[in-house]
């Protein structure tokens, strides 16, 4: 089944520089890719995705990164604010009997330090 | 609210008792997730409901029973359970499983087990 690894595990940034989350999958035929944000005490929440058909995509201070042929892809978070400390989980789509579904990431816990 | 409603919010159990746990959405989403989270391990994956009909069971004690009586309702029914079963009990739901997309969390019950 898919495997998908994230580092680092914990991430501190000053605030207003930039962050950058990696994750690598194992499955060669995951073709979405979601990243989700949860704050402390809350719910998962989706913050971007990126589909196997494009290389990057960007929404404001959050930017998205693939490269397929190496199995990885990356969160990136330019100005970084308070706001911004929370744990980031990746996803990677795999197959399973003929089911797709989400395998996660172990999660970064990111702290903007003021 | 996303639309992925989850009660209680909070919930203490002593290791004798029998509870429930309630997870609902109206998103017209025909797939039903429940995920264990503790504090320091990722999102763990225990059923996957597709059309109310349960398609995986990820070796979870037999002490976590989950019941799909339609696409839109999702329980867990706890029993005997351990202090180690303690954690944030996610719900969650996507159109399919052969399209992950959408993928909504609920906010979450936190169990404590006494």
């Amino acid at each position: 089944g898919e495997n998908v690894e994230q580092h680092p595990s914990t991430l501190s940034v000053q605030e207003g520089d930039s962050a950058v989350i990696k994750c690598t999958y194992s499955d060669s035929a995951s073709n979405y890719f979601p990243w989700y944000k949860q704050e402390l005490g809350k719910r998962p929440q989706l913050i971007i995705d990126i589909r196997s058909n494009v290389g990057e995509k960007k929404d404001q201070r959050i930017a998205v990164t693939l490269n397929k042929t190496a199995k990885h892809f990356s969160l990136h978070i330019t100005e970084t604010q308070p706001e911004d400390s929370a744990v980031y989980f990746c996803a990677a789509t795999s197959w399973d009997f003929g089911n797709e579904k989400l395998t996660f990431g172990t999660g970064t816990r990111l702290t903007i330090i003021p | 609210e996303t639309g992925v409603t989850q009660t209680p919010r909070h919930l203490v159990m002593g290791m004798t008792n029998k509870k429930s746990l309630k997870c609902e959405q109206h998103l017209g989403h025909n797939a039903m997730y429940w995920y264990k989270q503790s504090a320091k391990k990722p999102l763990e994956l225990m059923f996957v409901y597709n059309f109310k009909e349960q398609t995986e069971n990820n070796s979870v004690p037999s002490r976590f029973s989950p019941e799909c009586p339609n696409s839109s309702h999702l329980f867990l029914h706890l029993h005997t359970l351990q202090p180690e079963d303690s954690a944030l009990y996610l719900c969650a739901s996507s159109l399919g499983l052969d399209r992950p997309y959408g993928y909504t969390f609920g906010s979450g019950t936190r169990l404590t087990v006494v």
